[in-house]
């Protein structure tokens, strides 16, 4: 069974910096796109990042471009998100999600529960 | 302001079929396929439809989409209590290199 399990959010000043994880299990980590995705109070989905098998591809969402990093690590099935200089609008619940091809269709096909992130002072 | 336009809300009475509208530009829809997510409150998304108009397993056959250049739209036919949710079309957007959401529909079963 394919699981991703976040962890690491919490609540953090403005200004502050917070390193999300998420724990991969159930699939072969290393052959798969992962992405980053987060849900303010309240709102819709958005898009923040996504890096490649291999690392060589990477990219951010604007709205978070320079102040956050996504890494993975494959030998311990895990993907990261190091948010610095965090900001209130960056309070949300914070999901990383599988990227899958069926065919050539791409899909995020699994999700994790999230983790919340709450910036405030 | 969602790169995707899907309507706010919607509604329908059980057993009645409902349609989500999902707006995009030639970058996004018109270049790839189109995923659709269901989510209940304090949950994460489960995606519903991927490749425009294709099932993963367990998806019950009430569920259809479908795509015509910029647009797609998702059908739930014989609509049940338990198929109030928010609703989100997904896509790739090649001038982004990012994934696009629509802002969500809220769909109400009175």
């Amino acid at each position: 069974e394919v699981q991703l399990v976040e962890s690491g959010g919490g609540l953090v000043q403005p200004g502050g910096s917070l390193r999300l994880s998420c724990a991969a299990s159930g699939f072969t980590f290393s052959a798969y796109t992962m992405n980053w995705v987060r849900q303010a109070p309240g709102k819709g989905l958005e898009w923040i990042s996504y890096i490649s098998v291999s690392r060589n591809t990477i990219y951010y969402a604007d709205s978070v471009k320079g102040r956050f990093t996504i890494s993975r690590d494959n030998a311990k099935n895990s993907l990261y998100l190091q948010m610095n200089n965090l900001r209130d609008e960056d309070t949300a619940r914070y999901f990383c999600a599988r990227l899958k091809w069926f065919g050539d269709s791409p899909s995020l096909d699994y999700w994790g529960q999230g983790a919340l992130v709450t910036v405030s002072s | 302001q969602s790169v995707l336009t899907q309507p706010p809300s919607t509604s329908g009475t059980p057993g009645q079929r409902v349609t989500i509208s999902c707006s995009g530009s030639s970058s996004n829809i018109g270049s790839n396929t189109v995923n659709w997510y269901q989510q209940f409150p304090g949950t994460a998304p489960k995606l519903l439809i991927y490749s425009n108009n294709q099932r993963p397993s367990g998806v019950p056959d009430r569920f259809s989409g479908s795509k015509s250049g910029t647009s797609a739209s998702l059908a739930i036919s014989g609509l049940q209590s338990e198929d109030e949710a928010d609703y989100y079309c997904a896509t790739w957007d090649d001038s982004l290199n990012a994934w696009v959401f629509g802002g969500g529909t809220k769909l109400t079963v009175l």
